[in-house]
């Protein structure tokens, strides 16, 4: 069945470095998802990617969707404490009904 | 807007004892699902729900079954919970299930012993 990775599995960094996490497919996505879950939380929707090559920013977050729809990226430029949680992807294949979850990049940004 | 309400927030349970957990949405989604979320494996699908009256399984449902008598709401069932059935529980919504993100509740965390 279709297999989401993530990597890193932890990232510490020094508020104000930036931080990029990397999402990877085992089979070409439809459309790939993003979202954090902070501390004792719950999962909150960020963003849907759903074209090759696709780029989007909120803020200080950019998200891509690989050429060949098979990654995708989150990078965090000048990380705030407020960054803090776990970054999950969850990505939908050609043939599936559900979206299939990454294990996550836990992000600790330290003062 | 209350969202997604999930009912109870903690349980402890004895192994073999049953419970149902109540997941409640107010934004009409007609797509709900449930999750569960072990440390390092992320979020897995147990069943879900297309609408009412219907129900699937996802990748993870043995040992639990769901019921969507209503459009609102969302029941997963524990018939004899077990020790490796301890996680934190989500449920889910979404409008369509393939191009809106998710909205969660904020979780139920079950402990069996």
């Amino acid at each position: 069945g279709q297999q989401v990775m993530q990597i890193p599995q932890y990232q510490h960094v020094q508020e104000g470095e930036d931080f990029t996490t990397y999402c990877n497919s085992s089979t070409t996505l439809s459309n790939i998802q993003w979202y954090k879950q902070r501390p004792g939380g719950h999962p909150v929707f960020l963003i849907q990617l759903v074209k090759s090559g696709e780029v989007k920013k909120q803020k200080r977050l950019t998200f891509q969707f690989g050429e060949a729809k098979k990654n995708s990226s989150l990078h965090i430029t000048a990380t705030q404490t407020t960054d803090v949680g776990t970054y999950f992807c969850a990505g939908l294949d050609n043939y599936g009904q559900n979206f299939v979850f990454g294990p996550g990049t836990r992000l600790s940004v330290l003062p | 807007n209350a969202g997604v309400t999930q009912t109870p927030k903690f349980r402890v349970l004895k192994t073999g004892q049953s419970m149902t957990l109540l997941c409640a949405q107010d934004m009409n989604h007609e797509y709900m699902y449930w999750y569960r979320q072990d440390p390092g494996m992320g979020l897995r699908l147990i069943h879900y729900s297309v609408g009412e009256g219907t129900t699937a399984k996802g990748e993870v449902p043995d040992g639990y079954n769901v019921s969507r008598l209503k459009k609102q709401n969302f029941l997963l069932g524990l018939e004899s919970a077990a020790p490796s059935q301890t996680s934190v529980y989500f449920c889910a919504s979404t409008p369509t299930g393939l191009l809106g993100g998710y909205t969660f509740g904020s979780g139920t965390r079950l402990t069996v012993v």
